[in-house]
């Protein structure tokens, strides 16, 4: 069955420090991928999305994921955190049919 | 004011009884998703519908019941057989074929 893992369930992390949050799909066919964010008492929204094309995709709020076809993964990443990116994030991959499957979530807790 | 709207947006109930949670759209999409997050498992689907007048199960339907009568709207009914109903609720819609899916700000349902 196709499955999307996220391996950090919970980071805390200081003001400017660098992020990554994993995340590893399973399926052979055409991949669409997505991260979503979801801020404290806020809608789940969309960070950034990949389709085709150039493997690394950046989204908003200076949020960039590669792709890597061969390690199945499609990493999210920041270079400088702030207290606003506190939030919990979602890996998403598209089945066939339009569903969207989604990862456990990652909770992320930045310090000032 | 483009979007989906979900009401309301806390909401308890006693065991045994049954609940509908509303969810409409003003997007003009044809396809909508209900999903159920839970703390550290991320989004489940619940059911969804590519058109008027047809759903489908997802991974966790037991329990639920949907309608579709109108584009815009697709109410889902927390029935007294589900078992573990307090979650928070989100529903989402589509372009049809698309895969990026928007997503309304949630229900709390919370069964004593």
């Amino acid at each position: 069955a196709q499955s999307v893992s996220q391996h950090n369930h919970h980071v805390i992390l200081s003001e400017a420090a660098s992020l990554e949050l994993g995340c590893n799909y399973s399926y052979g066919g055409t991949v669409n991928l997505f991260w979503y964010v979801q801020y404290p008492g806020q809608h789940l929204q969309l960070l950034l999305k990949y389709f085709s094309g150039d493997p690394l995709v950046k989204g908003i709020k200076g949020f960039e994921a590669e792709f890597i076809k061969s390690k199945f993964s499609f990493n999210l990443r920041k270079p400088s955190v702030q207290w606003s990116d506190t939030a919990e994030y979602f890996c998403a991959s598209k089945m066939q049919g339009g569903k969207l499957i989604f990862g456990q979530g990652t909770e992320l807790s930045v310090k000032p | 004011d483009g979007g989906i709207t979900q009401s309301p947006k806390y909401l308890f109930r006693k065991e045994g009884q049954n609940v509908t949670l509303s969810c409409e759209q003003n997007l003009n999409h044809d396809a909508m998703y209900w999903y159920r997050q839970d703390p550290g498992q991320g989004l489940r689907l619940i059911y969804y519908s590519q058109i008027v007048n047809d759903f489908q199960k997802g991974d966790i339907a037991e329990g639920y019941s949907v309608s579709r009568e109108k584009k815009e709207s697709f109410p889902l009914t927390v029935t007294s057989a589900q078992k573990n109903p307090t979650a928070f609720y989100l529903c989402a819609s589509s372009i049809a074929g698309a895969p990026e899916q928007y997503f309304g700000p949630g229900t709390r349902l919370t069964v004593t």
